[in-house]
């Protein structure tokens, strides 16, 4: 069945380092979107990207859609604790339910 | 807008006993899902709603699992007979078919625990 992967599952940076996260599907995706979950929390939506290629911004964040629109990368500039959590990247299913496929996540950890 | 609220928060439970959780969506979407999701682990689609049909049940949920939503508006997800398997936090999320994107907008969850 279709799956969404992500790398790597865990990620321990010193503030201020950058960090980046990995995600690939095994079918090709209308769309990806990223959700961000806090520990103890419910993941948030951050954003989706739709065409190929597409990158997108949020001050620290970009986010990034491959040619072939499976797979995808959020790269975070100058970790802050504020970005702890877990990153979880999401492709719909098949069909029309917009169902979304999840990927495991990347959990982040950053030392002040 | 409330955004997506469900109840209880924490539910503890004896094996055997059943449960039942309600989510209340964002008034104006009308579709709603539910997951499950376990420490390390991302959200396990359970079921779909669109209104008040159940489109899809995920192969995963056993017999015990059953979800409703009657009007089209809140939903009730009840789980029979618990067993220890079921701990987990159950998430509600709804979206709308308004907009064109897929994302969807998430409760704060119920986490279950069965002693």
């Amino acid at each position: 069945g279709q799956q969404v992967m992500q790398i790597p599952q865990y990620q321990h940076v010193q503030e201020g380092e950058d960090f980046t996260t990995y995600c690939n599907s095994s079918t090709t995706l209308s769309n990806i979107q990223w959700y961000k979950q806090r520990p103890g929390g419910h993941p948030v939506f951050l954003i989706q990207l739709v065409k190929s290629g597409e990158v997108k911004k949020q001050k620290r964040l970009t986010f990034q859609f491959g040619e072939a629109k499976k797979n995808s990368s959020l790269h975070i500039t100058a970790t802050q604790t504020t970005d702890v959590g877990t990153y979880f990247c999401a492709g719909p299913g098949a069909g029309n339910n917009r169902k979304l496929i999840w990927g495991l996540g990347t959990s982040l950890a950053v030392n002040p | 807008d409330t955004g997506v609220s469900q109840n209880p928060r924490h539910k503890i439970t004896k094996r055997g006993q059943n449960v039942t959780f309600r989510c209340d969506p964002i008034s104006e979407h009308n579709r709603l899902y539910w997951y499950r999701q376990t420490l390390g682990q991302g959200p396990e689609f359970l079921t779909y709603f669109q209104n008040e049909a159940q489109l899809e049940k995920s192969r995963l949920l056993s017999d015990r699992f059953s979800a409703e939503r009657p009007k089209g508006s809140f939903s009730t997800l009840e789980i029979q007979r618990t067993e220890q398997g079921d701990s987990a936090m159950y998430l509600c999320a709804s979206s709308s078919d308004l907009t064109r994107s897929y994302e969807q907008y998430f409760g704060p969850g119920t986490r279950l625990t069965v002693t």
